[in-house]
């Protein structure tokens, strides 16, 4: 069974600094989807960032970017320029890409961001 | 586009009383998901559906959880005699999937709603 650890339950930036969240995950396939949530107090959750594992070129979205290293299992997610408005729990998930795998997302325990002003 | 929407936004019960929340996806996604998340954790996996069919149901969901999507539009989950290790955010959230060229699962990404917070007292 696949499973994803976020082992940095809560992490602090000062703003317009920036900040790594870490990410690891476990799995025997070899094709699948990785995905950073958002979310923020009492707000309905987004997406952040994805990528998928056959591309060996790291996802960028504006101050946003993964470091994914597919051999480590490990998928961790940079934030420059931190602004207040990235306060919010981030979720790291796992999806399969295969299509006899299951099509439910794996999620990991969150990690809390504060950023200070 | 008018996003997932969930219905209620909060509901307490007492413990035994039965209760239903409402999940009305984004109109074109054919996948919907439920998910739990108690505080300060991740979402729990608790079931999804392809259109109408529920495909895959967590082992962790006990018989007192049931979910329908008839017609594959809305979809329900009920619980039925409620206990106080129930109370938590019912999430749920929509995408649209099928097989790419080379059979690819393909899969928008998730499309959250604001979630159901349940309390049993």
């Amino acid at each position: 069974a696949q499973t994803v650890t976020q082992s940095q339950p809560e992490m602090s930036v000062q703003e317009a600094e920036t900040v790594t969240l870490s990410c690891t995950y476990d799995t025997s396939e070899s094709d699948y989807y990785l995905f950073w949530y958002k979310q923020p107090p009492s707000r309905q959750m987004i997406l952040v960032i994805r990528q998928e594992a056959y591309k060996q070129q790291n996802a960028t979205e504006n101050r946003f970017s993964v470091n994914f290293q597919k051999a480590a299992k490990s998928f961790s997610l940079k934030i420059s320029d931190s602004q207040l408005g990235d306060a919010a729990m981030y979720f790291c998930a796992y999806r399969s890409a295969s299509p006899s795998g299951t099509y439910k997302y794996i999620f990991g325990t969150g990690t809390r961001l504060k950023v200070l002003a | 586009d008018t996003g997932v929407s969930q219905d209620p936004r909060h509901k307490i019960t007492k413990r035994g009383q039965n209760v239903t929340f409402r999940c009305d996806p984004i109109s074109e996604h054919n996948r919907l998901y439920w998910y739990r998340q108690t505080l300060g954790q991740g979402p729990e996996f608790l079931t999804y559906f392809q259109n109408e069919a529920q495909l895959e149901k967590s082992r962790l969901l006990s018989d007192r959880f049931s979910a329908e999507r008839p017609k594959g539009s809305f979809s329900t989950l009920e619980i039925q005699r409620t206990e106080q290790g129930d109370s938590a955010m019912y999430l749920c959230a929509s995408s649209s999937g099928f097989l790419q060229v080379k059979a690819r699962s393909y899969n928008s990404p998730l499309h959250f709603g604001n979630g159901t917070r349940l309390t049993v007292t």
